[in-house]
Order: C-alpha cells, then sequence, then structure tokens
C-alpha cells in the first residue's frame, strides 16, 4: 500500500512554544490530508481537513488559530500547535487517501506524540 | 450524519477461544468499511477492509469481517484469539464525500487472559 510518513514522531514542548508536525505522502500525491487527535484511552477525532492551495476545513469545536494547517504541496501537510499548553498533549494521526480506478483508501501516518510541560 | 458504533468498550476473551468484535455504522450509502488495531503508544495498523463484492473479508493475523447491510454492521471475528492479539480495536467507515475522510468507533480494548 501507499506510504504516509510523519514527523517527529514524538516530541516535547515548553508550554508556551509551538510545534509543527509535517505529514508526508511518499509515493503519491494527496489534494486533501486529515488530522486527528486521540486523547489517551480515547478514539481518534478528526481535527481538520487539509486542502492542497486552500483553506483547512476545521471540524466544530476546534480552533484554528491555535492548530495552524498549510497543504503547500501535493505531498505535504503540515500542523502547527501554536503557544502549546499541556491540555494539548495528545496523539496526532494524519491521513492521506489515494484514489484508484477502483476505490479510495486513506492511509495513515504512524503518528505523533505531543507532550508539553 | 456518519457514524460509527462500537457497543462493547472492552471484552476479555480466554486465550484460544473466538473473538467476536461488534460494529455498527450510520450511513447513507454503501460505505467502505475498516477494521483497525492499536497497540498502546503505537500508531494504527490495518486489519481488513471492505469496499464491495464478497461481504465476508479476510485481514491479516487470522481476522475476518462480515458486512451485512441489513443490519448496518461489520463485525471483526477471529476463531482462536492470541495473546498477542490484546489491544485496541477500531471500526471505521470511510466517507466517500468530503476527501474520504475517516470516521472512527470508540474503540474497544480486548484483553487476553491466559
Amino acid at each position: 500500500g501507499a506510504v504516509v510518513s510523519q514527523h517527529p514522531s514524538w516530541v516535547i514542548c515548553k508550554s508556551g512554544t509551538s510545534v509543527k508536525i509535517e505529514c508526508r505522502s511518499l509515493d503519491f500525491q494527496a489534494t486533501t490530508m486529515f488530522w486527528y487527535r486521540q486523547f489517551p484511552k480515547q478514539s481518534l477525532m478528526l481535527m481538520a481537513t487539509s486542502n492542497e492551495g486552500s483553506k483547512a476545513t476545521y471540524e466544530q469545536g476546534v480552533e484554528k488559530d491555535k492548530f495552524l494547517i498549510n497543504h503547500a504541496s501535493l505531498t505535504l501537510s503540515t500542523l502547527t500547535v501554536t503557544s502549546a499548553h499541556p491540555e494539548d498533549s495528545s496523539f496526532y494521526i494524519c491521513s492521506a487517501p489515494q484514489r484508484s480506478r477502483v476505490e479510495t483508501e486513506a492511509f495513515f501516518g504512524q503518528g505523533t506524540r505531543l507532550t508539553v510541560v | 450524519a456518519q457514524s460509527v458504533t462500537q457497543p462493547d468498550i472492552h471484552i476479555t476473551v480466554s486465550e484460544g477461544a473466538s473473538l467476536e468484535l461488534r460494529c455498527n455504522y450510520s450511513y447513507g450509502a454503501t460505505p467502505y468499511l475498516f477494521w483497525y488495531v492499536q497497540s498502546p503508544g503505537q500508531g494504527l495498523q490495518l486489519l481488513l477492509k471492505y469496499f464491495s463484492g464478497d461481504t465476508l473479508v479476510q485481514g491479516i493475523k487470522g481476522f475476518e469481517a462480515e458486512f451485512k447491510r441489513s443490519q448496518s454492521s461489520f463485525n471483526l471475528r477471529k476463531p482462536s484469539v492470541h495473546w498477542s492479539d490484546a489491544a485496541e480495536y477500531f471500526c471505521a467507515v470511510g466517507a466517500r464525500t468530503g476527501g474520504f475522510k475517516t470516521i472512527f468507533g470508540a474503540g474497544t480494548r480486548l484483553f487476553v487472559k491466559a
């Protein structure tokens, strides 16, 4: 299957600083990518849809000024957590759908564990 | 609106026993359906998927799932559970509109006892 790479795998940052997470589709182009957040012992919740060349679409309750998304190319989307606070500590996962003639499937990155201290 | 329900928060099964994890979905059209497994602190691993065709789908690690349109269900099964199967299992729907976002169920934690 296709490969989606996320970087970094884990990051620890101080409260008040910003952290950037990268999501790359390595062997296919993705005009759309998705960002999810998973709190401990909970499910994955969609945060936003990243659209190449245009603004991201955020789910209800997600602060767009806090979670900045940039999708500048067909293979890269970035999520920047601005002015991070301990409550932003979570597991963040991206996905990118790959369309074939027959079907579409979303491929997931390995996730980024963010700890804000 | 699309949604996925996994009614069992956790299940405990003896090693060697059979397993069935339940999943019900709500979707306006024929869905893309998935089962993922996640070990603690790890990312997602795709177990199997259903797009169309044969309603009984075979996956990795001996898992299978059956799509039943009349019941809006996509239950995951395994005939004999191994201790290494202990993990969190997520059922998911791939929404064909909106760029193919994935909607996850709440997850079922599987415990395996010796």
